[in-house]
């Protein structure tokens, strides 16, 4: 089956610095990718759709200046919290779309900001 | 954007017992859901998915019925097993993507 991987898997960061986050498809290509936002016993929240050559397309709320997204290539989506704070700490999951209606999940990254 | 929500936050059934969990939606426009299982510090896992032209589907041990009138739709488990611990999310499609319901923790007592 379709296998996405996300990397680093967790990263600890200092107030005020940024964190880059990437999300893989490993044997498929994807043109578009989601990014979700996790807090502890929380659901997914829907953060934006990253779409293959062109911008982002960010969820109501969320703030496309802090949370830049880039799908450079059909196999790599990057999510970079720029000027983390603790309150953006939480677990950051992507999906890649495979086909209509499917998508699969990578396995988070969790981001604690200290 | 489509608002999913479940009833119950927690569930505890014993070993073998059958599971229901449930999920309410708001938006009539949805014509696909998907039922995601989530065990603790990973990604959501498929389980299984229905089209709204359908009221029923089953897959091995699970079954999702959909109810369009009362906007409802359930994951009944078979034969739960401590494997089946986890949390429970139905998603809604609405254009295309997908958002997620609070979810429901599936404790297995063995």
């Amino acid at each position: 089956g379709a296998v996405v991987s996300q990397h680093p898997s967790w990263v600890i960061c200092k107030s005020g610095t940024s964190v880059k986050i990437e999300c893989r498809s490993l044997d498929f290509q994807a043109t578009t990718m989601f990014w979700y936002r996790q807090f502890p016993k929380q659901s997914l929240m829907l953060m934006a759709t990253s779409n293959e050559g062109s911008k982002a397309t960010y969820e109501q709320g969320v703030e496309k200046d802090k949370f830049l997204i880039n799908h450079a290539s059909l196999t790599l989506s990057t999510l970079t919290v720029t000027s983390a704070h603790p309150e953006d700490s939480s677990f950051y999951i992507c999906s890649a779309r495979v086909r209509e209606n499917e998508q699969f999940f990578g396995p988070g990254t969790r981001l604690t900001v200290l | 954007g489509e608002s999913v929500g479940l009833h119950l936050p927690t569930l505890s059934v014993q070993e073998g017992d059958n599971s229901i969990i449930n999920c309410a939606y708001s938006n009539s426009a949805s014509d696909y859901f998907i039922w995601y299982k989530q065990e603790s510090g990973k990604g959501p896992q498929f389980i299984i998915d229905i089209r709204s032209n359908m009221d029923k589907r089953q897959g091995q041990r699970v079954t999702v019925l959909l109810n369009k009138t009362v906007k409802h739709l359930s994951l009944q488990i078979a034969a739960t097993q401590p494997g089946d611990s986890a949390v429970y999310f139905c998603a809604g499609d609405n254009f295309n993507k997908f958002y997620f319901g609070s979810g429901t923790k599936l404790n297995v007592k063995p």
